[in-house]
């Protein structure tokens, strides 16, 4: 198995810009979650989803959006690129949601974004 | 919504000692207690994890224990080795989501 994986691995975009950054799993995990990574702040869930067709907003929404169509992936848009939205982007899985057995989640290896 | 507080936020230690990183969460429903190990320009990895009706889990040199009471939960390392150079993250799961500390830098000096 490849695992998690994310594409591009670096990324520099004008503010205003749009793009869309690439998470694809094949554990055939229901989870599938977005966060983002800043200095002295930890991992912040940005939207997450529990299964095909279903998402949500986690802690840091705005400016994002989500979508997932199939199991294997889910997708990141940045709708108009800020200097604010310059992070590492990680995108998770797992087993299951709440209620499963397993809630282990698996990290790909990251976006670096710079947004100037 | 869950609030997680992580300290220390670097720790440096003596290879062979023990090391020991502390997280407090406030929503007493949340029920998994995990803790990641993120290596330098990788994505984090998990290397242990609790479940809230477990007080303490243990494999090899790595423990956690859970007090559900105080709401606090702890990390600990022993014979500590240079490779355990890392940052860790403490998480609680609730609500379907997963909430993280702020991270701890450990550095283990030869």
């Amino acid at each position: 198995n490849a695992g998690v994986t994310q594409t591009p691995k670096f990324q520099v975009l004008k503010t205003g810009q749009s793009m869309t950054l690439q998470c694809a799993q094949d554990m055939n995990h229901e989870y599938m979650s977005w966060y983002r990574q800043d200095p002295g702040m930890g991992l912040r869930l940005i939207h997450y989803s529990v299964g095909a067709g279903i998402t949500d907003q986690g802690e840091v929404p705005n400016g994002y959006n989500v979508s997932r169509s199939t199991t294997e992936d889910f997708p990141l848009r940045l709708l108009s690129a800020a200097p604010s939205q310059t992070s590492v982007y990680f995108c998770a899985s797992s087993y299951s949601r709440a209620g499963g057995s397993s809630y282990e989640q698996y990290f790909g290896p990251g976006t670096r974004l710079t947004v100037t | 919504g869950e609030n997680v507080e992580q300290h220390p936020s670097t720790l440096s230690v003596q290879e062979g000692d023990s090391a020991v990183i502390k997280c407090t969460y406030s929503d007493s429903a949340s029920n998994y207690f995990p803790w990641y190990k993120q290596e330098l320009g990788k994505g984090p990895q998990l290397i242990i994890d609790i479940r809230s009706n477990v007080g303490e889990k243990k494999d090899q040199r790595i423990a956690v224990t859970l007090n559900k009471t105080a709401k606090h939960f702890s990390l600990h390392i022993t014979e500590t080795q240079p490779e355990d150079s890392a940052v860790y993250f403490c998480a609680v799961r609730g609500n379907e989501k997963l909430t993280f500390g702020t991270g701890t830098r450990l550095t283990i000096i030869p």
